[in-house]
């Protein structure tokens, strides 16, 4: 498909199991970001990848979350450990270059701790 | 206190109405401005974006920013029960790669 595709759609997790969330950008697309959504929020940044380099950080809430892009293209996004705070969208988006004028996001992966 | 601040909503409009949305932000080195429209169980989609002040035209959307006094607007003619959505504001400097989201307007459209 021609756009971002995140997957699994939903992911039922229970408090202290592991999670993997998978994003697959659009072709060619140098930059991938990562941001969590939660209801009735706006987006907020997680992580940025530059190809294969994760260039930002800042926004992992612990080091319960990691994210990886090991061949530029697909991307993980890792919690360890899930605890109940961790329900959210989590959002994947890729863009041309630096993002400068926005970014095309995937439909989110929706998490529910339980 | 939040970077960039945005009225939550919700704000219901009869069809036809002219929609104005804003934000307020506290940074001012950010330099470009974007608004992002977003269905449920959706991703946010990109409808404007703008650099520096000034004013952007597209179709039924017209989005401004106020540099000096730190405010941007998007403003919707002629609304349709279509654009009933959750808007959203972002915003970034020119050194960093983030976009800081606002927390979202909802807007609803009444047939």
């Amino acid at each position: 498909g021609a756009g971002v595709s995140q997957s699994p759609r939903y992911k039922v997790a229970k408090r202290g199991q592991d999670v993997a969330l998978r994003c697959d950008p659009i072709s060619g697309h140098v930059s991938l970001f990562w941001y969590q959504q939660a209801l009735g929020q706006g987006p907020e940044f997680l992580t940025y990848f530059q190809n294969e380099a994760q260039l930002d950080k800042s926004g992992l809430p612990s080091d319960r979350f990691f994210a990886e892009r090991p061949e530029g293209s697909v991307s993980t996004l890792k919690i360890q450990r899930t605890q109940q705070e961790d329900s959210a969208v989590y959002l994947c988006a890729s863009s041309l270059e630096d993002g400068n004028y926005g970014y095309t996001f995937g439909s989110g992966t929706r998490l529910t701790v339980v | 206190q939040k970077e960039v601040e945005q009225d939550p909503g919700p704000l219901s409009v009869p069809e036809g109405a002219i929609v104005s949305l804003n934000c307020t932000y506290s940074n001012s080195a950010f330099q470009y401005f974007m608004w992002y429209r977003q269905y449920s169980r959706k991703g946010p989609e990109l409808l404007m974006y703008t650099y520096s002040s000034g004013n952007k035209e597209d179709g039924r959307f017209t989005a401004q920013v106020d540099k000096s006094s730190k405010y941007i607007s998007l403003f919707i003619r002629d609304s349709q029960p279509s654009d009933s959505a959750t808007y959203l504001c972002a915003m970034r400097d020119s050194s960093a790669s983030k976009i800081i989201f606002g927390s979202g307007t909802r807007l609803s459209i009444r047939p």
